[in-house]
């Protein structure tokens, strides 16, 4: 399998502009996450999806942010407009429960954002 | 409170040494406790995970889980330098049995 794929892996933006990042996650696995990493806050869960359907998304900081997940293989993340403090690392993961592995996630290999 | 927390580090043993890296997590309902490894620049990868209370031993890996005390430990034995990376500890809690919660992290550093 090829794993949980992200793009871009980075990007650089100028404040104001709208950010889309795109995750394809790993065939079969119904659960899809959308996790920010920094250095102060460390791994923050954003949102998640069961099924294509968002489940929470308590850890969105504001409206700003957005995600959809039209279908089982396809999510994205916008931040519209973006600002500085966006600057982050951001993983999309998937997991399937159901599966032997349990509730083990796999992240991809992350979207580095950096807003000027 | 932190609903995860970690010592952040960085925590330095010399090669061949016993590392022990500390977690615990405020919520007693927890279900299911996860050990991940990340290197710099990458993406956190799974060492494993335990559910019940007690060791779970996996090569040079053990888990140990203490559910009264809240409080879950990865050992890593024979410590090599490719060890070093930051370890993040993540529970499921009470009804989101698929929503982990992270910590931030312990970096550790395994010396020559």
């Amino acid at each position: 399998d090829a794993g949980v794929i992200q793009s871009p892996r980075h990007e650089v933006t100028e404040m104001g502009q709208e950010v889309t990042l795109r995750c394809k996650p790993i065939s079969g696995h119904d659960y899809l996450f959308w996790y920010r990493q920094t250095m102060m806050r460390g791994l923050e869960l954003l949102i998640y999806f069961n099924n294509n359907v968002p489940i929470d998304d308590s850890g969105m900081p504001e409206d700003r942010f957005s995600a959809k997940m039209p279908n089982a293989s396809f999510s994205t993340l916008k931040i519209q407009p973006s600002e500085p403090r966006d600057s982050a690392v951001y993983f999309c993961a998937s997991s399937s429960p159901g599966q032997s592995s349990g509730n083990t996630i796999y992240f991809g290999e992350g979207s580095w954002l950096t807003v000027v | 409170q932190k609903e995860v927390e970690q010592n952040s580090g960085p925590l330095s043993v010399p090669e061949g040494a016993i590392a022990s890296l500390n977690c615990t997590y405020s919520d007693r309902g927890s279900q299911s406790f996860f050990w991940y490894r990340q290197y710099s620049g990458k993406s956190p990868e799974l060492i494993m995970f335990i559910y019940s209370n007690g060791d779970k031993e996996d090569g040079r890996f053990t888990a140990q889980l203490n559910k009264a005390s809240q409080y879950v430990s990865l050992l890593i034995r024979d410590s090599q330098p490719s060890d070093s990376a930051t370890y993040l500890c993540a529970v499921t809690k009470t009804g989101t049995a698929s929503k982990l919660t992270f910590g931030t992290g312990t970096r550790l550093q395994v010396t020559l």
